[in-house]
This record gives structure tokens, C-alpha cells and sequence, in this order.
């Protein structure tokens, strides 16, 4: 079974800190993807990246960065220096081609 | 590239009609496309699958009647919800995937926020 756990439900941070949302998943799929995707209150989903599971490279982009770890079954996101603009609800997935098994989403609050 | 639109993108409908909601690949074919319901604060659900040309696969729980979806060629997929309720109410999302890639990735459309009187 496929199972996707975020654990923070909801995260307030003060801008400038350092945030990380938590990202557990369970599967017995040798091939699957991850996603991240942000989801301001207009509702639409926002891509932000996609990673499958033979790259276990962590990855950077701008004050994003993620890091996946097969070994704990885990791809956490860290935003540096948070910014008003990045609240939202932020939700893990995970593929295995025929579905998409969503988290339950993570709220972050940045605080000015 | 790999657009996906809905329309409406939101509307509002008397209790006991029926309202259809349309979801467009607007520069790839898909073969594949999905249904997601989303209730406030919750996370996505997904309702059900549907491939070009042939019936929709429905999750356990959705009622099939109520929840009418259409894939009639390989850039649309509608969705009708009959006999709307009040408990209907909800945010309603599509996805679709490229035909074109052999990808587990979904793209998805703006949603649709659906509120019944």
C-alpha cells in the first residue's frame, strides 16, 4: 500500500527563518516519483518538483531545497530565509504511474 | 507547456440541479485524466480515473450516479455532478497525464470551487 505521511499539520515561522516540512512515504514500488506542490489560498496547485526514486540527489532552487533519503523513506523541504509569500499549504505526493497518493498538507504561516 | 484549464472556475447552483465541469489539455493529448475533491483544510481525494473512449474507474466510495464523467476524446474530460446538494459543496480539481510521456507525473488544472444552495 502507498502511503504518504505529513506530520507537521500546520507551521507558523517569523520571516528570515528557516523552515523544514516533513515528508514520510510508504511503498513497495522499486520505481515511483515524489512531488512537492504549494497550494496558496486561490487553490490551484503549484508545482514544485518532482524527483524519482533512483535520484537520490538533494536539490536547490533559489531558497528551496529538498532532501531525499531512501533509507528513511523521507523527502523533506526546506525553505531558507521564509518570505511572506510562501504561505500556503505545501503537499507531498507520491506516484507509482497509476495514481497520485497525496499527503494531508502542511500549513506554513511566515509571519512578518 | 502541459497547460490544464477547468471551467468554470467556480459556480454557484441551486440544490437539485446538475452542474458540469470541464477539463481541457490545452497543449498535449491526454489519455489519462483524473477527478480530485478537496474539502476545506483537507487534502486532495481522488474520485476517479478516466481514459479516452472508455468508462471512468471510480474509487470506492463515489457514488458513480451522482458523480457522471466523461472522457470523450483526448483533450477533454467533463464532469457532472447530478442532482447537486448542499454537502456537495467542494473544491474540484482535474489532472491529467501526457500521452506523449512515459511519465508518472500529473499535471493539473486550476480547480473548480463548486457551491451548492
Amino acid at each position: 500500500a502507498q502511503k504518504v505521511t505529513q506530520a507537521q499539520t500546520e507551521i507558523s515561522v517569523v520571516e528570515k527563518e528557516d523552515v523544514t516540512l516533513d515528508c514520510v512515504y510508504e511503498t513497495r514500488d522499486t520505481t515511483y516519483y515524489l512531488f512537492w506542490y504549494k497550494q496558496p489560498p486561490s487553490g490551484e496547485l503549484v508545482f514544485l518538483i518532482r524527483r524519482n526514486s533512483f535520484d537520490e540527489q538533494n536539490e536547490i532552487s533559489g531558497r528551496y531545497s529538498w532532501n531525499f533519503q531512501k533509507s528513511t523513506s523521507s523527502f523533506n523541504f526546506t525553505i531558507t530565509a521564509s518570505q511572506v509569500v510562501d504561505s500556503a499549504v505545501y503537499f507531498c505526493a507520491l506516484s507509482n504511474f497509476n495514481k497520485f497518493y497525496f499527503g494531508s498538507g502542511t500549513k506554513l504561516n511566515v509571519k512578518p | 507547456g502541459a497547460v490544464v484549464s477547468q471551467h468554470p472556475s467556480w459556480v454557484i447552483c441551486k440544490s437539485g440541479t446538475s452542474v458540469k465541469i470541464e477539463c481541457r489539455s490545452l497543449d498535449f493529448q491526454a489519455t489519462t485524466m483524473f477527478w480530485y475533491r478537496q474539502f476545506p483544510k483537507q487534502s486532495l481525494m481522488l474520485m476517479a480515473t478516466s481514459n479516452e473512449g472508455s468508462k471512468a474507474t471510480y474509487e470506492q466510495g463515489v457514488e458513480k450516479d451522482k458523480f457522471l464523467i466523461n472522457h470523450a476524446s483526448l483533450t477533454l474530460s467533463t464532469l457532472t455532478v447530478t442532482s447537486a446538494h448542499p454537502e456537495d459543496s467542494s473544491f474540484y480539481i482535474c489532472s491529467a497525464r501526457d500521452f506523449a510521456e512515459i511519465s508518472y507525473e500529473q499535471y493539473f488544472g486550476p480547480g473548480t470551487r463548486l457551491t451548492v444552495t
